[in-house]
């Protein structure tokens, strides 16, 4: 089975500072990895995916993640954040495609301080 | 943009009741799934169907949850007879090739 591990429950950052949140996974086979952020009261919408070829990934609002085999991370990463990027940032993996369900980390909460 | 919806927003039950959480996939999906979050943790996969039958069930899913395409449009969560412990956000999901998965807004069950 695989998991997913967010160290950082809580990371406060300042605007227009540059910010990674950090996911590192755990499984026997290869995988495919996504990141979701939950903006309050909302559902969870898809920032990037990787699913092969290049390691690094651009997903939307500026956000980008690298796919670090040896290191099974999969961090997530935005050079200058803003006041809306305030929300619950989940990395999830899957072990192929189809009907595999997606194993999220615990979340972390990205606060954005003025 | 095409978007999962999921209905009622927010339901509230008494222990023992049955529910129904109801969602309607992006149309031209073939995959769809169902997660909870309960408070303060992180979602956890419940249920993956694809051709009108389940595919994959995560220990979660025991026999009191059930679920349902009934019609093309519609793809339905039962609980029989809820538990406390099932008061969580359950959030439905849809994917055209069962990689990218979109999420619905989710509906809080609060089971009293």
């Amino acid at each position: 089975a695989q998991s997913v591990t967010q160290l950082d429950s809580q990371v406060p950052v300042f605007e227009e500072a540059p910010v990674e949140l950090r996911c590192n996974y755990s499984s026997s086979v290869s995988v495919y990895l996504f990141w979701y952020v939950q903006y309050p009261n909302q559902g969870l919408q898809l920032l990037l995916k990787y699913l092969s070829g290049s390691t690094l990934v651009k997903g939307i609002n500026g956000f980008e993640a690298e796919f670090n085999k040896s290191q099974t991370s999969f961090h997530l990463r935005k050079p200058s954040v803003h006041i809306s990027d305030t929300a619950e940032y989940f990395c999830a993996v899957s072990v192929g495609r189809g009907a595999d369900g997606l194993t999220f980390g615990k979340g972390t909460h990205l606060i954005i301080q003025p | 943009e095409p978007e999962v919806t999921q209905t009622p927003s927010h339901q509230v039950t008494q222990m023992g009741q049955e529910v129904i959480l109801r969602c309607v996939p992006i149309s031209n999906h073939l995959y769809f799934y169902w997660y909870r979050q309960i408070l303060g943790q992180k979602v956890e996969f419940l249920v993956s169907f694809y051709n009108n039958e389940i595919s994959e069930k995560s220990e979660i899913f025991d026999d009191q949850f059930s679920v349902e395409r009934p019609d093309g449009s519609n793809f339905t969560l039962k609980i029989r007879s809820t538990k406390l412990e099932d008061s969580a956000m359950y959030f439905c999901a849809s994917s055209r090739r069962g990689d990218e998965q979109f999420f619905g807004p989710g509906t809080r069950l609060t089971v009293l």
